[in-house]
């Protein structure tokens, strides 16, 4: 069964740091992987998607990359704003109809 | 706009009283999906549908019904709650040829006493 893991669980930052996210996952044999981001009283927003054939996938000031043979994949958020204060979640697609998400990791900029 | 709604957003309900969370979805979605959100826990699938009349359970399917008679339409059921069900409710929807690429409603709070 495919467990997704996500460290830290919370992250607080001053503007203008980068952020470094991270996610792992136990079984590498996945379709692809998305990153996902969750604001209060909100749905979720996907960010971008990787798939496994890929390395990285890049959106504006978001990066993120994918190591499927090590389990691993990172989000980076440059030059952070308070307005990139969400919770990020990280979700793996086995190549079902199920994605297997982690428990996120809560991310507060601080003006 | 290409939305996913849900209703209602939040409930407060007692032990063992039935009760139904609505899904609709305006894309014409073959793909509809429940997740339950839990802290500590991400987000775990309950219940897909691939299409109308067809069905199949997630990853914790217990306590929960759904059906599926119309294309736009994904009800949640709970025919008995339970204080363990008190969580955070997704529906969310996607094209059959892309499930990769699934819209998320914006949640429903259930608290079960």
């Amino acid at each position: 069964k495919q467990e997704v893991t996500q460290i830290p669980a919370a992250l607080s930052v001053p503007e203008g740091e980068n952020l470094v996210l991270n996610c792992s996952f136990t079984d590498s044999a996945i379709y692809n992987l998305q990153w996902f981001r969750q604001d209060p009283g909100k749905g979720l927003t996907s960010l971008l998607l990787i798939q496994s054939s890929q390395r990285e996938q890049t959106s504006g000031r978001l990066n993120a990359s994918l190591d499927k043979s090590s389990g691993r994949s990172t989000l980076y958020i440059a030059a952070s704003q308070p307005g990139d204060s969400a919770t990020y979640l990280c979700a793996v697609n086995p190549n079902d109809y199920k994605l297997s998400f982690g428990a996120g990791t809560t991310v507060t900029v601080r003006a | 706009e290409a939305q996913v709604t849900q209703n209602p957003r939040y409930l407060i309900t007692v032990t063992g009283k039935k009760l139904t969370v609505t899904c609709s979805q305006n894309m014409n979605h073959e793909y509809m999906s429940w997740y339950r959100q839990d802290p500590g826990l991400g987000l775990r699938q309950i219940y897909y549908s691939m299409n109308v009349e067809v069905t199949d359970k997630g990853d914790v399917p217990e306590g929960y019904k759904v059906s599926r008679k119309e294309k736009r339409n994904f009800p949640l059921i709970l025919e008995s709650p339970s204080p363990n069900q008190t969580s955070l409710y997704f529906c969310a929807s996607s094209d059959k040829n892309q499930l990769d690429t699934q819209y998320f409603g914006p949640g429903t709070r259930l608290t079960v006493l």
